[in-house]
């Protein structure tokens, strides 16, 4: 298996909802990413995970809530999120050591109205 | 800091042309780069990694520590290229950190 699978593929919300986007691998990746992608410009990391330890946030707003229960499963936690939070979440994995690969999902392309 | 530069949003090229998608880097240590596609509707896929020194899809890269570069080149250009494409550069550190180029569209028509 060597694919990286996310859930749900669409998702809207509103200001005011709690929501989750959900992240999984089973290819004993031990690095795990999350990355937004706005339409027409490359992806932008918010948050790495090395052996289900947060090691990078590149200072996103606490609205976004990372979490890596176990090294199979990453998810986000969405709170109170803005309009412009709307954009293509991409998760990803790579091994932790040389040739480090990183293998993305299709993305859940999240709406905030 | 690590920046990746790639100069050219569209490069539209004839079918049979051949394609050099552009990309510079800036990183103080020896970096690992690579470059990923996205076809229409599916999902960022590594393409080419400089270590491995491989041809994919007729592609090559040779990564240039003078010049800073790490340059995607294929001899001729095949109508199912079309696509993005995106170079990007991991640190070397033990928080692995990859960061993408703002990317290039080719466009190969015939």
């Amino acid at each position: 298996d060597t694919e990286v699978t996310q859930t749900p593929k669409h998702l809207v919300m509103g200001m005011t909802n709690k929501k989750s986007l959900k992240c999984e691998q089973h290819m004993g990746h031990r690095a795990m990413y999350w990355y937004k992608q706005k339409a027409k410009k490359p992806p932008e990391l918010m948050f790495v995970y090395s052996y289900e330890k947060l090691s990078i946030n590149e200072s996103v707003p606490s609205r976004f809530s990372p979490e890596c229960p176990n090294s199979s499963l990453l998810n986000l936690h969405l709170h109170a999120l803005q309009p412009e939070d709307s954009a293509l979440y991409l998760c990803a994995s790579s091994p932790t050591g040389h040739l480090r690969e990183a293998f993305f999902g299709q993305g859940t392309r999240l709406t905030v109205v | 800091a690590q920046r990746v530069t790639q100069p050219e949003k569209l490069l539209s090229v004839f079918k049979g042309a051949p394609v050099e998608l552009k990309c510079n880097y800036s990183y103080s240590g020896s970096p690992e780069l690579f470059w990923y596609v996205q076809y229409s509707r599916q999902r960022l896929q590594l393409l080419l990694r400089h270590i491995s020194r491989e041809s994919i899809k007729g592609f090559t890269a040779d990564l240039n520590k003078g010049e800073t570069s790490f340059h995607l080149k294929k001899p001729f250009a095949q109508e199912e290229d079309s696509a993005m494409y995106y170079c990007a550069l991991r640190n070397t550190g033990t928080a692995s950190k990859l960061t993408f180029g703002t990317g290039t569209r080719l466009q190969v028509t015939l």
